[in-house]
């Protein structure tokens, strides 16, 4: 079945610089990979959609890269910010076990920490 | 816009309780609607998704049901609460498959 493979350290880094986050899965390429913020006691956010046939997508200080030949996706925050702190999930597409729905699977996260 | 709604935001239940969480979506038609779970330091586990009213299925076996009894209403219910069924339930919905998920805030649920 497919993995969703998220470095469970958290990732500290000084203000101003750019935090990668990494996602690797297993198996079949998804048609599309997402990834969201999760702030403690929140529900998880939506911040970028990328497709299959997509390498790069940008959102104001955010990228995302998708390589389905190392099957992995790469977050980056450039200018980082103490407010970017929080968790950061990716999720990827995988066929429902018990219907005909294609459901986001989701990993477990890295806890960003930006510091002053 | 849209607005999802999920309450209540903590509950404390004592074993064998039975349980109703409710999640309402306003501001769209016919969303995809999904229930999660997150246990402490684990990833969110999808437990129910519905792609229209009466149109219920379910990811994991458990002690948990849901139902849709209207377009944008959708309930996560217990009969008997167990200990294992403490955690983060978070419900989300989305205009279709492959589309990006808007979730609640979530309850925290402790099973005492």
């Amino acid at each position: 079945s497919q993995k969703i493979e998220q470095n469970s350290e958290a990732l500290n880094i000084q203000e101003g610089k750019t935090a990668t986050l990494t996602c690797n899965y297993t198996n079949y390429s998804p048609a599309y990979l997402q990834w969201y913020r999760q702030d403690p006691g929140r529900g998880p956010v939506f911040l970028l959609l990328i497709r299959e046939n997509e390498k790069e997508k940008r959102k104001e200080r955010l990228k995302v890269t998708f390589d389905t030949t190392l099957k992995q996706s790469l977050f980056h925050i450039t200018a980082s910010q103490p407010a970017d702190s929080a968790t950061y999930l990716c999720a990827l597409d995988m066929y429902g076990a018990s219907g005909g729905s294609y459901i986001p699977t989701f990993g477990r996260g890295t806890s960003l920490i930006v510091h002053p | 816009s849209q607005t999802i709604h999920q309450w209540p935001a903590t509950l404390v239940q004592p074993v064998g309780s039975p349980l109703s969480l409710e999640c309402t979506v306003e501001g769209t038609s016919n969303p995809n609607l999904y229930w999660y779970r997150q246990a402490a330091g684990r990833g969110l586990q999808l437990l129910f998704y519905s792609v229209g009213i009466g149109q219920i299925s379910s990811e994991v076996p458990q002690n948990l049901s849901a139902s849709r009894p209207q377009d944008r209403q959708f309930i996560l219910s217990s009969k008997k609460l167990l200990l294992s069924d403490s955690g983060f339930y978070l419900c989300a919905w989305s205009i279709t498959d492959n589309q990006p998920q808007h979730f609640g805030d979530g309850t925290r649920l402790s099973i005492l």
